[in-house]
């Protein structure tokens, strides 16, 4: 497995500015997610962020509301652009580990939106 | 149709009691699946893949049907420690994980 972490664990923001969330790894992966789980709700692929490459974005999300940034094997940002009170969600990085596609996740940084 | 569907509960039962959810998903060229434990307020962790022979570890067994494209995860002896949601995944191609909305447990004393 691996050890995950993310800053900040909660926030609460006003509509139109923008959070970069952090997200921390203990050992070097190549493939690295985000997550949104809205309350009640299932997780949802927001992108994939390869260390070195674009990320790749699921219908629905795109880049110029959620940028990603995947500087090294280790660490990678997600900033959600121009809030609004429906981007309040958790949101989770989480991480390939080993020779399986088996999924690690952070804690989670819970956002809300006022 | 969603990817992944699941009985979003919540499963009530005793503690000692023997209880299975059933997760259907819609690709059939699905090759990778998972069942995901989550508890309030705390991120999925992974609590077992799921292989075509199907597997167990201790308590719990997952089985998966090809044919009839549904995966279950019965758990054995429930402990009150059991009380979670339980998220089925399904990893269909490079990259994609569907996960389902979650099947919730109680189990009580």
């Amino acid at each position: 497995s691996a050890v995950i972490s993310q800053k900040p664990s909660r926030d609460i923001c006003q509509r139109g500015t923008s959070l970069t969330i952090q997200c921390q790894v203990d050992s070097q992966v190549t493939m690295m997610f985000w997550y949104r789980q809205q309350p009640g709700q299932s997780l949802t692929l927001i992108a994939t962020a390869n260390q070195g490459s674009e990320a790749t974005y699921e219908s629905g999300f795109v880049i110029d509301k959620f940028p990603i940034s995947r500087p090294n094997l280790t660490f990678s940002t997600l900033t959600v652009s121009n809030m609004s009170p429906e981007d309040s969600s958790i949101y989770l990085c989480s991480v390939e580990v080993g020779t399986g596609v088996e999924q690690y996740f952070g804690p989670g940084t819970r956002l809300t939106v006022t | 149709r969603k990817e992944v569907e699941q009985d979003p509960g919540p499963f009530n039962v005793p503690e000692g009691a023997t209880v299975a959810f059933n997760c259907t998903y819609s690709n059939s060229a699905s090759q990778s699946f998972f069942w995901y434990r989550q508890d309030c307020r705390k991120e999925p962790k992974l609590l077992m893949s799921v292989y075509s022979s199907g597997n167990e570890d201790g308590r719990f067994t997952a089985q998966l049907n090809r044919a009839s494209q549904y995966i279950s995860l019965l758990i054995r002896d429930s402990k009150l420690s059991d009380s979670a949601t339980y998220l089925c995944v399904v990893n269909p191609n490079f990259n994609k994980f569907y996960f389902g909305s979650g099947t919730k447990l109680n189990v009580k004393p």
